[in-house]
């Protein structure tokens, strides 16, 4: 089976600049998790989908950070306007239900903010 | 947010011998516990899951759990080079909601 898709792979913007970063899970995955890895830290959860509705949004920087899951398929994570901390790896991952029992990542999006 | 330790070393080990790497949750309600390898510029990926206490073996890898203690090891035996890599202790704080991870323990294995 084909795994999480996630594009760009790479991003270099200057602070106060917006990106996206794309993401399609494994067909048929129900849930859908955006994770932020800082260098050196391990993955921080910023936002859990199941199926196109909002599980677990807690830890996600509301005032510059949004994601949405159109039809329960693919996502898009949006930070607007980028600050510097947010240089990271942003992790998509997937799981087939929502016990997140076997967690599928993706190969990551590393956003470089300058 | 729930805490999960681990020391972030680098663990440094010779070849072929035992590597032993430690974490800690403070989350007591927790039932599923996951180790995850990271290689560097690489993606987590799942080396062990563990539920109840005790042990479970896969290969060269050993997963402890000791749920009173809020304690979850991994063992490494006979470690090659090739296990150099970044290992991130998860936990699921309750079933449905998302993994919460330690910050790794980077592991050397020297020839």
């Amino acid at each position: 089976e084909a795994g999480v898709a996630q594009s760009p792979r790479y991003k270099i913007i200057e602070k106060r600049q917006s990106v996206a970063f794309w993401c399609n899970p494994i067909s048929g995955h129900a849930t859908l998790y955006w994770y932020q890895q800082i260098l050196g830290q391990g993955p921080k959860l910023l936002i859990q989908f199941q199926n196109n509705g909002v599980v677990d949004d807690s830890q996600l920087p509301k005032d510059r950070f949004s994601a949405e899951r159109l039809k329960g398929v693919d996502s898009t994570l949006k930070i607007q306007p980028a600050k510097l901390e947010d240089s990271a790896v942003y992790l998509c991952a997937s799981t087939l239900g929502s016990g997140a029992n076997v967690l599928t990542f993706g190969a990551g999006s590393r956003l470089t903010v300058l | 947010q729930k805490e999960v330790e681990q020391n972030s070393g680098p663990l440094s080990v010779p070849e072929g011998a035992i590597a032993s790497l430690n974490c800690t949750y403070s989350d007591r309600v927790s039932q599923s516990f996951f180790w995850y390898r990271q290689y560097s510029g690489k993606s987590p990926e799942l080396i062990m899951s563990i539920y109840s206490n005790g042990d479970k073996e896969d290969g060269r890898f050993t997963a402890q759990l000791n749920k009173a203690s809020q304690y979850v090891s991994l063992l490494i035996r006979d470690s090659q080079p090739s296990d150099s890599a970044t290992y991130l202790c998860a936990v699921n704080p309750n079933s449905g909601y998302a993994l919460n991870f330690g910050k790794g323990t980077s592991l050397l294995v020297t020839p």
